[in-house]
């Protein structure tokens, strides 16, 4: 079944910087939009960011653009967020999430465990 | 934009039904058929239990329905089970490349 494997969480200190993987099994990679998705542990969800399947079109959240880069590796099956200038405000755990087939507007379907990321001082 | 209003618990005994609600705009709710639910169990990552305002997806069981009217959409869950307390998240998009979630509603079946 479709499984999305999130990694590279951890703590930070605020200003620098962390990237994220989701390394993506069992479907087709390039036929699928795909999300991150943020929840602050016992809060709800924040979508974060979505980029088209064939890598041509990245969209973001008012909140995190500018600062975050979502792009993706088609001979890998995976996908990554760059986060950059990060703050405190931005602690959440990061979900991976796949998105509509050869479209951008779409519901999502899928979504990883997430990998939790904690900006501290 | 503004998150989707969910109410924060909703609560039925076992075989009853319970209706959540999930109240948004004219700009996104009622704008667009790419609403959806996602119910969550403690730990473990959302799962999806309804696409499209009313589609179910393929496992999910016929005793989830989704609707929409005007801004607000709506997942009833009939023939309550222990097994769906859990917490449910309603999506939408939002137009301009944007989606939307809502607060969530903890379900719990007395």
């Amino acid at each position: 079944q479709v499984q999305l494997v999130e990694s590279g969480g951890g703590v930070v200190q605020p200003g620098r910087s962390l990237r994220l993987s989701c390394a993506t099994f069992q479907f087709t990679f390039t036929h699928y939009a795909m999300h991150w998705v943020r929840q602050v542990p016992g809060k709800g969800l924040e979508w974060v960011a979505v980029i088209s399947h064939d890598g041509h079109n990245q969209y973001y959240a008012e909140s995190v653009k500018g600062r975050f880069t979502i792009s993706r590796d088609d001979s890998r099956g995976t996908v990554f967020l760059q986060m950059n200038s990060l703050r405190p405000e931005d602690s959440a755990l990061y979900y991976c999430a796949r998105g509509g087939w050869k479209v951008v507007i779409a519901d999502i379907d899928h979504w990883g465990q997430g990998t939790l990321v904690t900006v501290s001082s | 934009q503004s998150a989707l209003t969910q109410p924060p618990s909703a609560s039925g005994s076992p075989g009853q039904s319970v209706t959540l609600s999930c109240t948004g705009t004219s700009s996104d709710v009622g704008a667009y058929i790419f609403v959806s639910w996602y119910q969550q169990h403690p730990g473990k990552a959302p799962k999806l239990v309804m696409y499209e305002v009313s589609k179910r997806p393929s496992g999910v069981p016929d005793r989830f329905s989704g609707s929409k009217s005007g801004n607000m959409a709506s997942l009833t869950v009939s023939g309550l089970q222990a097994e769906d307390e859990a917490d449910y998240y309603c999506s939408s998009y939002a137009g301009r490349n944007n989606w939307l979630f809502g607060g969530g509603t903890k379900l719990t079946v007395l």
